[in-house]
């Protein structure tokens, strides 16, 4: 079983409709989880973070942890052809706040 | 944007040579890690360090060394470069202190032939 896994997609939706994404992972003991954006041939960019359950909201986007489940989960409201990328969902583990990575999930907004 | 920089941004190497990767940050960040990016297999950790030479591995540290002599600076070498090195090399930099986000530099593309 790998650590952290996402759906692998491809998702794909219509403009303005609303993307789930979703990731769950392994061990128990993660305190820390986060949201990366990828755009082709560029570095991730942060987009969200959430550390405790139930849900935190930024702009358009919304973050959702269950840590009873183990599982995080990204809804990106009124979605925009420039929010297709890959979507990266990473646990912070470990001393020294190592990231583990899902494998990512590639999502494509529709005009 | 976070201050790393990563050099080269590109590079050809022969098999069997020696590559070096340079992490610059300007964040004074204590925490610094090399991750490299494979098709189907997202991002995985090589090596990390957590103070001027205070290294540790990761997921994938075969054929890969690394050295930190100072804070800004966290260098990442192939001793003997291979095939199965090529791939995209991402450093990222992290504050002390808990529940503190990682971000990234620009991401060097290695080719061994």
């Amino acid at each position: 079983q790998k650590e952290v896994e996402q759906n692998s997609g491809p998702l794909s939706v219509p403009e303005g409709a609303i993307a789930s994404l979703n990731c769950t992972y392994s061990d128990r003991g993660s305190q820390s989880f986060f949201w990366y954006r990828q755009y082709s041939g560029k570095s991730p960019e942060l987009i969200m973070s959430i550390y405790s359950n139930g849900d935190k909201e930024d702009g358009r986007f919304t973050a959702q942890l269950n840590k009873a489940s183990q599982y995080v989960s990204l809804l990106i409201r009124d979605s925009q052809p420039s929010d297709s990328a890959t979507y990266l969902c990473a646990v912070n583990k470990g001393s020294a706040r190592q990231l583990t990575f899902g494998s990512g999930t590639q999502l494509t907004v529709l005009p | 944007d976070a201050g790393i920089t990563q050099s080269p941004r590109h590079k050809v190497t022969e098999t069997g040579t020696p590559v070096t990767l340079r992490c610059h940050q300007t964040e004074n960040h204590r925490y610094m890690y090399w991750y490299r990016q494979d098709p189907g297999h997202g991002l995985r950790l090589i090596h990390y360090s957590y103070g001027v030479k205070d290294t540790d591995k990761g997921e994938v540290s075969d054929g890969y060394s690394v050295s930190r002599s100072k804070t800004e600076d966290f260098l990442l070498t192939l001793e003997s470069a291979t095939s199965s090195q090529t791939s995209v090399y991402f450093c990222a930099i992290s504050q002390q202190g808990a529940d503190t986000e990682a971000f990234f530099g620009q991401g060097t593309r290695l080719t061994v032939v």
